[in-house]
């Protein structure tokens, strides 16, 4: 069985600021790891993700997340957020079964204060 | 390229009552998956269907819901009779291939209510 944690369910934060959204997993097997984010009004879109390799990962707007396997975490960082940032994050994990195995968190609001 | 869409986008109908949700795929997609997110708590699996064949319903709550996909197109989940804790936000993803590697792609989901 796999789990996924997101303590924050809220994070304000000012913008040009950094913030950190967290995410803890557990899993008896090798995982893949990702995280989506949801716009408002919109669905979820694939945000970054972990398959094998580097452990740290980007993505195209400046967010990254690094698998520490050790302490079974895969948290969000962005080092300056802007406005356009504000949506909610989800941390989610699969095994070897496929997106139907995947496992989502119970998603982080990140509102980023003018 | 038209991404997933799913109608209606709202719906609120009372305890008891039937509810069809549609999903339109993104145009060849055989992959086909469902998903729940009840009061805003963890975005759960719900089945996957691979062309018009329910590939695992394992996360299906209970005979209440029903799933289909004729003809491995749109694919349609029904409620009946709905109960107040079907409420929530149903979303629907397609992707091209099964694989890890084979990226989903959402709707933008619809929000069921259910009083």
């Amino acid at each position: 069985a796999q789990s996924v944690t997101q303590l924050d369910s809220q994070v304000p934060v000012f913008e040009e600021a950094p913030v950190e959204l967290r995410c803890n997993y557990s899993s008896s097997v090798s995982v893949y790891l990702f995280w989506y984010v949801q716009y408002p009004n919109q669905g979820l879109q694939l945000l970054l993700k972990y398959l094998s390799g580097s452990t740290l990962v980007e993505s195209i707007n400046g967010f990254e997340a690094e698998f520490n396997k050790s302490q079974t975490s895969f948290h969000l960082r962005k080092p300056s957020v802007h406005i356009s940032d504000t949506a909610e994050y989800f941390c989610a994990v699969s095994g070897s079964g496929g997106y139907q195995k995947v496992t989502f968190g119970t998603g982080t609001k990140l509102q980023v204060i003018p | 390229e038209a991404g997933v869409t799913q109608f209606p986008s709202h719906s609120v109908i009372e305890k008891g009552q039937t509810v069809t949700l549609r999903c339109d795929p993104i145009s060849g997609h055989d992959n086909l998956y469902w998903y729940r997110r009840v009061m805003g708590k963890e975005i759960k699996f719900l089945l996957h269907f691979v062309k018009e064949s329910k590939q695992d319903e394992s996360g299906m709550p209970n005979n209440r819901f029903l799933a289909e996909r004729t003809g491995g197109t749109y694919s349609t989940l029904k409620v009946q009779p709905a109960e107040l804790e079907d409420s929530g936000v149903y979303f629907c993803a397609s992707s091209q291939g099964r694989g890890i590697n084979s990226p989903l792609h959402f709707g933008n989901g619809t929000r069921l209510t259910v009083t």
